[in-house]
């Protein structure tokens, strides 16, 4: 099956700075790759998602980009704030099991004032 | 947007009893229904699927006779714990696929925290 792996599990960086959040998969046929964002106590939240025929998606502040040779995706957070520390999550779908997500093991953000 | 509910946000129970939850599409439709289960700082692991009238489809490892699923209307699924104990206390979310929509599109919802006495 599916294999989805995330690194880093904790990343802190100063207010403003960049952050960068990496995930690779291991089934080529996996062709939907969303990221969600999670505040304590609650459920996920899609913030960004890719399909396999793009290789780069922008909104805003947040980009995600993949690469399918190297099976691999990121998630790129600009003049990050304060209200971006949370938990990330990726994840990866796969037709051949009925679009089922299969998720990372999460990032832990801390946005330092 | 999709909206999906859940209720309780959260439950405590003494061992031994049974939980209900519920997870509701509030706008739309959904065919899918998707339950997991998130131990603290741990990530989500799938327990079962569940399509509206038909029997849900449980991960290998998650007993169906412990955690009943139920999926009876396009916009309504539930999940029993039946007989809780202390080790199935975890935060629950459920997802919804929509009807209508792009086929790998998941909607979730808030959570519920079940803790076992």
């Amino acid at each position: 099956g599916e294999n989805v792996e995330q690194h880093p599990s904790t990343l802190s960086v100063q207010e403003g700075d960049s952050a960068v959040i990496k995930c690779t998969y291991s089934d080529s046929a996996s062709n939907y790759f969303p990221w969600y964002k999670q505040e304590l106590g609650k459920g996920p939240q899609l913030i960004i998602d890719i399909r396999s025929n793009v290789g780069e998606k922008k909104d805003q502040r947040i980009a995600v980009t993949l690469n399918k040779t190297a099976k691999h995706f990121s998630l790129h957070i600009t003049e990050t704030q304060p209200e971006d520390s949370a938990v990330y999550f990726c994840a990866a779908s796969n037709p051949n099991t009925g679009n089922q997500f299969y998720f990372g093991t999460g990032t832990s953000l801390t946005v330092i004032p | 947007g999709a909206v999906v509910s859940q209720h309780p946000s959260w439950v405590i129970c003494k061992s031994g009893t049974s939980v209900k939850i519920e997870c509701r599409s509030l706008d739309f439709q959904a065919t899918t229904m998707f339950w997991y289960r998130q131990f603290p700082k741990q990530s989500l692991m799938l327990m079962a699927t569940s399509n509206e009238g038909s029997k849900a489809t449980y991960e290998q490892g998650v007993e169906k006779d412990k955690f009943l699923i139920n999926h009876a209307s396009l916009t309504l699924s539930t999940l029993t714990v039946t007989s809780a104990h202390p080790e199935d206390s975890s935060f629950y979310i459920c997802s919804a696929r929509l009807l209508a929509g792009v086929d790998y599109e998941q909607f979730f919802g808030p959570g519920t925290r079940l803790t076992v006495l």
